[in-house]
């Protein structure tokens, strides 16, 4: 049973444009919320992440927003560039206690 | 560079073999963490280990074992290998015992083939 779903596997977008990948999770008790981007051939760096008491996380060009009723959080990426090209995984924890549970990634191709 | 290191970089066995994956963690991190990636899947957390001891528990095959050593860094031992066991093996640490809100760091992984 995945507890957290990216169901892009793919997403190509225009350098310069928004770039927005797709979180969604089915455990209410998820309390806290991370976004990590992996290159080929490393391991997963963390990028952003938010606490459910939030809404909304910006840190420069990245942007998380969370929708609690809708157990849905995106990713903003604006404007892409193409260092971004990467596969970006999203991650939630119930408690600062407990382990993350994983997405499978999206992976996300910036065109020239 | 994250600042853990993974040894080997790849490793080529046959089924049926033992090998061990090391990981030494971040300076001043005392959590380590060991996760499989498996071809297009999402990382699966195995095992964690806080200060020497096992911290929390995955979905670890009874095959595998690991251990943190007293000078933080850990071993991570895969026996009876399958096919199956073929993936990333990626070890991350943290500072503190709790994963939510620690960030981790990851190594750039073990490459492991079993022919």
């Amino acid at each position: 049973d995945q507890q957290v779903k990216q169901n892009s596997p793919s997403l190509s977008v225009q350098e310069g444009r928004i770039s927005i990948l797709n979180c969604d999770y089915t455990n209410s008790m998820f309390d806290y919320f991370l976004w990590y981007k992996k290159y080929p051939a490393e391991g997963p760096t963390f990028l952003i992440s938010i606490s459910s008491i939030k809404d909304k996380n910006e840190d420069g060009r990245f942007t998380v927003f969370l929708n609690k009723s809708a157990k849905h959080l995106s990713l903003h990426i604006v404007p892409s560039q193409p260092g971004d090209s990467a596969v970006y995984f999203c991650a939630a924890s119930p408690d600062s206690n407990y382990q993350l549970i994983w997405g499978a990634g999206t992976k996300l191709i910036i065109k020239p | 560079d994250s600042g853990v290191t993974q040894t080997p970089k790849h490793l080529i066995t046959a089924t049926g073999q033992r090998v061990t994956l090391r990981c030494s963690p971040r300076s001043g991190d005392l959590s380590v963490y060991w996760y499989q990636q498996s071809l297009d899947q999402g990382l699966q957390f195995l095992i964690q280990y806080y200060n020497g001891e096992e911290r929390a528990k995955g979905n670890i095959l009874e095959r595998f074992s690991a251990q943190q050593f007293p000078d933080l860094h850990s071993e991570l031992n895969l026996s009876s290998l399958e096919l199956g066991d073929s993936a990333l093996y990626f070890c991350a640490s943290s500072v503190g015992p709790g994963a939510g809100q620690n960030i981790q760091y990851f190594g750039a992984g073990t490459r492991l083939s079993v022919l």
